[in-house]
């Protein structure tokens, strides 16, 4: 089946750590981004990338960083420039303009 | 102004009642329309697109008003299983992409 698969579901992180969110998916979709969630508030954009090895700065980047190596696979990494981490990470892919397909989610906490 | 505006409820309604959602928007080049529904600790998914002529799919009925800016969302008959946040989502189509998710507005169906 067709889709975007998160890995893990949940992440701990330690102080001073980086940790690395995964983000594959098998839907050839160009568009891929990065969206954290915290609770009772909208969804707001981390990162995006329209195409392979191109990738933009969305609203909140400050303290995050991804790659875009290969079409399928779109990692996030939290810095530990990051001093607010936790909450729910969502991986989307778009196969046109607007339309979001969004991953399960990773939720992060911090130890 | 925020730029997806949506009254964040919760909306307490019986089972079988008719309720309506509205969303306001302040991009006026906005392109494309979408209502998303998320469960408790999950992903967003996508309810329905919204066109400019209204759309309806089984008891969900959409509806854009460009000249006064604003999506609406509503839902007959209600079940028990459409308690959920529905989330207003706008989009440019041309140029730089961007799209706009609003907080979300929590519905609550009663027995």
């Amino acid at each position: 089946d067709g889709g975007i698969t998160q890995s893990p579901k949940y992440l701990f992180r330690k102080e001073g750590q980086n940790v690395t969110l995964s983000c594959e998916q098998n839907l050839n979709h160009d568009a891929m981004y990065w969206y954290r969630q915290d609770p009772g508030q909208g969804l707001r954009l981390i990162y995006y990338s329209q195409i392979v090895n191109d990738f933009q700065k969305g609203d909140i980047a400050e303290g995050y960083s991804v790659s875009r190596e290969k079409k399928e696979s779109f990692p996030l990494t939290v810095t530990s420039a990051q001093k607010n981490p936790t909450a729910f990470y969502l991986c989307a892919s778009s196969p046109d303009w607007g339309r979001l397909d969004f991953g399960a989610g990773t939720r992060l906490s911090v130890l | 102004r925020k730029e997806v505006e949506q009254d964040p409820g919760p909306f307490n309604v019986p089972e079988g009642a008719t309720v309506a959602f509205n969303c306001t928007y302040s991009n006026s080049a906005s392109q494309s329309f979408f209502w998303y529904r998320q469960d408790c600790r999950k992903e967003p998914k996508l309810l329905m697109s919204v066109y400019s002529s209204g759309n309806e799919d089984g008891r969900f009925t959409a509806q854009l008003n460009r000249a006064s800016q604003y999506i609406s969302l509503l839902i007959r008959d209600s079940k028990l299983s459409d308690s959920a946040t529905y989330l207003c989502v706008v989009s440019p189509n041309t140029g730089g992409f961007k799209t706009i998710f609003g907080a979300g507005t929590r519905l609550f169906v009663k027995a």
